[in-house]
């Protein structure tokens, strides 16, 4: 079956950095997208790996190892608006997104 | 327009009663995708439109649900005989080119909230 893994919950400190990390099994892999959702609203778009490495963005990276099929995505400087759900998504081989549940991450002062 | 827009934002729907969901990609997107998030969970595929060419549809529950996009724009998704399991948030999505394309990312419109009471 296909599977995506996530932690539920993390909680850190505004000016800390937080690592979120995700496995995955899915049939086939075209890629990974990590997405913010704050809550009530929609998904937005933060990073997609598909090649092993390390993307840098601004404050956030994402890291992908397809061998070991896993990610993570870290958050550096936090701040309190980064308080968000974090969805990790797989394509698999027929181009479909398979989901992560999210990781609420709660920034505290 | 400047990004995708669905409506209503909130429905709240007798059990056993029909429902429409509206979605408005950005303008010359090609793809357009709907899914179904429960509450505290990542959203689960439902359906898959190129152009206006539903080209998979395996996640739809059930044949209560029915969704098209009759001009390769405005898509409607539309849940027949409402059940008190089909309360979930109903997102849309576009993407410019098709899933195949490398690095295809997809924008979420906001959601419609459905209650079933």
């Amino acid at each position: 079956g296909q599977n995506i893994d996530q932690p539920t919950e993390m909680t850190a400190t505004e000016g800390a950095i937080v690592q979120i990390n995700c496995t995955y099994q899915t049939s086939g892999f075209n890629g990974l997208f990590w997405y913010q959702q704050h809550a009530g609203e929609a998904p937005t778009f933060l990073s997609y790996n598909v090649l092993d490495g390390l993307e840098e963005k601004g404050r956030f990276s994402s890291f992908l190892s397809r061998s070991k099929g896993y990610s993570y995505l870290l958050l550096k400087e936090l701040q309190m608006k980064d308080s968000a759900s974090y969805l990790c998504a797989a394509w698999d081989s027929n181009y479909q997104l398979i989901w992560g549940a999210g990781t609420k991450l709660i920034i505290k002062p | 327009g400047a990004g995708v827009s669905q409506s209503p934002r909130y429905k709240v729907a007798k059990r056993g009663q029909d429902v429409a969901l509206r979605c408005d990609p950005i303008s010359g997107h090609v793809s357009l995708f709907w899914y179904q998030q429960a509450l505290g969970q990542g959203p689960e595929f439902l359906t898959y439109f190129q152009n206006e060419a539903q080209l998979d549809k395996s996640g739809l529950p059930s044949d209560r649900f029915f969704a098209e996009r009759p001009e390769g724009s405005v898509s409607t998704l539309k849940i027949q005989r409402t059940q008190k399991e089909d309360s979930a948030v109903y997102l849309c999505a576009s993407s410019s080119g098709t899933p195949s394309d490398p690095y295809n990312e997809q924008f979420f419109g906001p959601g419609t909230r459905l209650t079933v009471l």
